[in-house]
């Protein structure tokens, strides 16, 4: 079976472009998870959805991340206008069932010039 | 608040030596999930265990084994007979109960040496 699905897997933009992250969970699992991994802030969760609905945003930076899951097999993290600071890896997760493990896509490595 | 410590930042050893890789996590619930986590170079994020708060059972598997330990609120990681593949960032992670949140340690680089 085929694993969580990233892509772009490498991004580089210029300040002020819109980004747009993809991301495909594992078929049948109805949880989408996404992080942030800086060296100074390590892994951080931003936001997540049950069942395609978001549950908490709270760790979205700030008003310039936008995600959305449309439905069940797609999701995208947007980021506009794209700063220097959002330079990081951004990894996609899923799960099955509630509390079970979760699943890493290989992340998405931004890097805004 | 749950919170995850990894004290080392970083080990490096030669091929064939066993390491241990600490992980100590605090939280409030009674209900709580540990997980271990590895990162290669290469950037993935690839899962190894997931422990719930309930089975304090040690669990060997292959070369790695997990040493879960309440009293210490500890979930130390050990790799015996070290190889170089096992070159990574190792992550434990912590989520509670009543939460789907993930809560990450800092990390610790291990680099085997041939």
């Amino acid at each position: 079976d085929a694993g969580v699905i990233q892509s772009p897997r490498h991004e580089v933009t210029e300040m002020g472009q819109e980004v747009t992250l993809r991301c495909k969970p594992i078929s049948g699992h109805n949880s989408l998870f996404w992080y942030r991994q800086t060296m100074m802030r390590g892994l951080e969760l931003l936001i997540y959805f049950n069942n395609n609905v978001p549950i908490d945003d709270s760790g979205m930076p700030e008003d310039r991340f936008s995600a959305k899951m449309p439905n069940a097999s797609f999701s995208t993290l947007k980021i506009q206008p794209s700063e220097p600071r959002d330079s990081a890896v951004y990894f996609c997760a899923s799960r099955g069932l509630p509390l079970e493990t979760q699943y890493f896509g290989p992340g998405t490595r931004l890097l805004v010039l | 608040a749950q919170k995850v410590t990894q004290a080392q930042t970083e080990i490096s050893v030669v091929e064939k030596e066993d390491v241990t890789l600490d992980c100590v996590y605090e939280t409030r619930d009674t209900t709580y999930y540990l997980f271990w986590y590895k990162q290669p170079p290469s950037g993935e994020l690839v899962f190894l265990i997931r422990r719930n708060s309930f089975d304090e059972q040690n669990e060997i598997s292959g070369r790695y084994s997990w040493n879960f330990q309440k009293s210490t609120s500890s979930f130390n990681f050990t790799i015996t007979a070290s190889q170089v593949v096992d070159s990574a960032v190792y992550f434990c992670a912590l989520s509670e109960g009543g939460s789907e949140k993930l809560v990450f340690g800092k990390g610790m680089k291990l680099t085997v040496n041939p």
